[in-house]
């Protein structure tokens, strides 16, 4: 089956530092990636969708500048955690999609649990 | 606005044992609703959907059944297993808009089963 992977799984990284993350889909093509966000106890929250080529569209409250999202080729999204604080400790999950609507599978990396010290 | 609302775990149950997770969901239009499993170490899998109101999704020997009037979308299952130990999401999404393709979870909740 279509297989989504991501790294790291898990990351340790200083407050001020840069942290990226990567998204490869391996045997699809993903027109659409998912970053989602999740902290202890709480729900999966959407961060931003992105599209191959164009700009990623962030969820309300999410900063763009913060969370920068590249998705330069249709099997690979990074997301980039600029400057990162402690408050920025969480799992981040992707997925990917071939398709335009829901009804088109999704598929999910692993996550990456970011610790920031 | 929409969002999802499950029951909070961790969930422990006996092999064989009868199993619902709760979820309820506000929701804006008509939503899709689903559930999703993360097996320990794997990534999220779709477990089961539903499309419209009364539907009802099944897959390994889950249910669950699109209650519009009750706004719920409870999983369940007659007998567990082992290997069902696992973490469910329960999430709900559209098909137009701006909301295309995206996806409302829930908490999650653990379920750990134990012969």
């Amino acid at each position: 089956g279509a297989v989504v992977s991501q790294h790291p799984s898990w990351v340790i990284c200083k407050s001020g530092t840069s942290v990226k993350i990567e998204c490869r889909s391996l045997d699809f093509q993903a027109t659409t990636m998912f970053w989602y966000r999740q902290f202890p106890k709480q729900s999966l929250m959407l961060m931003a969708t992105s599209n191959e080529g164009s700009k990623a569209t962030y969820e309300q409250g999410v900063e763009k500048d913060k969370f920068l999202i590249n998705h330069a080729s249709l099997t690979l999204s990074t997301l980039t955690v600029t400057s990162a604080h402690p408050e920025d400790s969480s799992f981040y999950i992707c997925s990917a999609t071939t398709g335009a609507t829901y009804n088109s599978p999704l598929h999910f990396g692993n996550g990456t649990r970011l610790t920031v010290t | 606005g929409n969002s999802v609302t499950q029951m909070e775990g961790p969930v422990t149950l006996s092999e064989e044992a009868f199993l619902t997770i709760n979820c309820t969901y506000t929701a804006t239009g008509y939503p899709s609703l689903f559930w999703y499993v993360q097996y320990p170490g794997e990534g999220l899998q779709l477990l089961l959907k539903a499309t419209k109101a009364d539907d009802k999704g099944s897959n390994k020997g889950f249910e669950a059944t699109y209650r519009k009037e009750t706004t719920s979308f409870h999983l369940e299952k007659g007998s567990v297993q082992v290997s069902d130990s696992a973490v469910y999401f329960c999430a709900l999404g559209y098909d137009r808009g701006s909301t295309l393709g995206r996806l409302y979870f829930g908490r999650g909740t653990q379920l750990t089963v134990w012969p």
